[in-house]
């Protein structure tokens, strides 16, 4: 067990629809970072928060949106579902921004059918 | 073309093998080197980290990192087949806000 907990472990949905995705960072963890990885474009980086404050976005749609609350857990929403989204959603956590050393979870994988 | 290429694979090798996994990247701005493993439906877990260019050693793990050819590598010796996952390289450049750039992936089978 990495300390990263992400719910769902398993997500099947319709398109057109809107999920939410939630992840509880490592104790003593501020940042969490989401990343989406598919088969053909491997790990993406998607967005970075830092202690509630957005700090870097990737390549995130517009349709999907992230927030960390004040207890620094964090939710990733999805929304207006395609079948492209299909994919395993990752998050990661490190106690401050660094370059290296995150330490992920085991991931959401969501399929859009 | 992408900023990070990693071998597509996969791989395929006996047990007590050495296995060589490269990649090469384009952006010189990167100075953080890392190797992460993925087993099946587990995420990726950080193996080895280099700073900037030279080799680290870690019981049967080596990492070089070659700035000047933008070309990494992670050598595992005495392979087992509890290395049987699939390996990743990232790497990101100096920065608060740097984020972690991954290859896609080589997955490596090791036959006992």
């Amino acid at each position: 067990d990495s300390g990263v907990t992400q719910t769902p472990k398993h997500l099947i949905t319709a398109t057109g629809q809107r999920v939410t995705l939630r992840c509880s960072p490592r104790s003593g963890d501020l940042s969490v970072y989401w990343y989406q990885q598919s088969l053909d474009q491997g790990l993406q980086f998607l967005i970075q928060y830092y202690n509630g404050e957005e700090r870097a976005k990737g390549n995130i749609l517009e349709r999907f949106s992230a927030q960390q609350f004040p207890d620094l857990h964090s939710e990733l929403n999805l929304s207006s579902l395609e079948l492209g989204d299909s994919a395993l959603y990752f998050c990661a956590s490190s106690f401050r921004d660094t370059n290296y050393g995150y330490t992920f979870g085991s991931g959401t994988r969501l399929t859009v059918v | 073309q992408k900023e990070v290429e990693q071998d597509p694979g996969p791989l395929s090798v006996p047990e007590g093998a050495i296995v060589s996994l490269n990649c090469t990247y384009s952006n010189s701005a990167f100075q953080y080197f890392m190797w992460y493993r993925q087993y099946s439906r587990k995420g990726p877990e950080l193996l080895m980290y280099t700073y900037s260019s030279g080799n680290k050693e870690d019981g049967r793990f080596t990492a070089q990192v070659d700035k000047s050819s933008k070309y990494i590598s992670l050598f595992i010796r005495d392979s087992q087949p509890s290395d049987s996952a699939t390996y990743l390289c990232a790497m990101s450049a100096v920065g608060a806000n740097s984020k972690l750039t991954f290859g896609k992936g080589i997955t490596l089978s090791v036959r006992p």
